[in-house]
């Protein structure tokens, strides 16, 4: 089963907007991550927050999670055609250290 | 640098027939991972390694094997392929000291 549900499942936006991702989850986690897929390629890790903490920044990404809500979000600011991609996120449940459970992701496509 | 390497990148083969893919890691990371990902599901993890001569299933190891004799390499075997198998594969390793994972290009394997 999935831990993470991404939503939307799809986003279009064009260069310099931003976009927000969201994630929930269903059972209690030491820490939450995002990844970014490129077509064809592996994942590749882009902001850890762990669970004691409520907002992270790393450039251009903002990830705030809600641990009593169970939710997570991922904003890219002044987005670029690069970041054209699919956005996952992943848990490391407590009960379960290091079986991260992934979503779906939300597949972003930004447009000159 | 470090890497993580998998082969082959690309395989076709008949149903019934043994396939080994292969995953390298230069991190000397003990955690390893194996996960498919289909359309609509996301990364499902299929089995896991805490340390050589460790193996763990995941939630779809049926039909799935393991092997860890070292600590650079966790080969997955399916043992008879069915067409059920066809995805994309990818070999992760993760990082005790930031519990970041590290992935692989991946391998996709067509079972005809």
């Amino acid at each position: 089963s999935q831990q993470g549900e991404e939503d939307p499942q799809a986003l279009s936006i064009q260069e310099g907007e931003n976009a927000t991702m969201n994630c929930s989850y269903k059972t209690s986690i030491n820490n939450l991550q995002w990844y970014r897929q490129n077509s064809g390629r592996g994942l590749v890790h882009l902001i850890l927050i762990r669970s004691n903490e409520r907002e992270k920044h790393s450039g251009r990404l903002r990830v705030t999670l809600d641990t009593s809500k169970k939710s997570s979000s991922l904003l890219i600011t002044a987005s670029r055609a690069a970041d054209t991609a699919s956005y996952f996120c992943a848990t490391d449940p407590t009960d379960s250290w290091g079986k991260f459970q992934f979503g779906a992701g939300t597949q972003v496509v930004v447009t000159p | 640098d470090a890497e993580i390497t998998q082969s082959p990148r690309h395989k076709i083969t008949e149903t019934g027939r043994q396939v080994t893919l292969a995953c390298h890691q230069t991190w000397n990371h003990n955690n390893m991972f194996w996960y498919r990902q289909d359309l609509g599901h996301g990364l499902r993890l299929i089995h896991y390694s805490y340390g050589v001569q460790d193996t763990n299933k995941g939630e779809v190891s049926d039909g799935y094997s393991v092997s860890r004799s070292n600590t650079e390499d966790l080969p997955l075997t399916l043992e008879s392929a069915a067409s059920s198998q066809t995805s994309v594969y990818f070999c992760a390793s993760m990082s005790t000291n930031t519990g970041e994972l590290f992935f692989g290009e991946g391998s996709r394997l067509t079972v005809l």
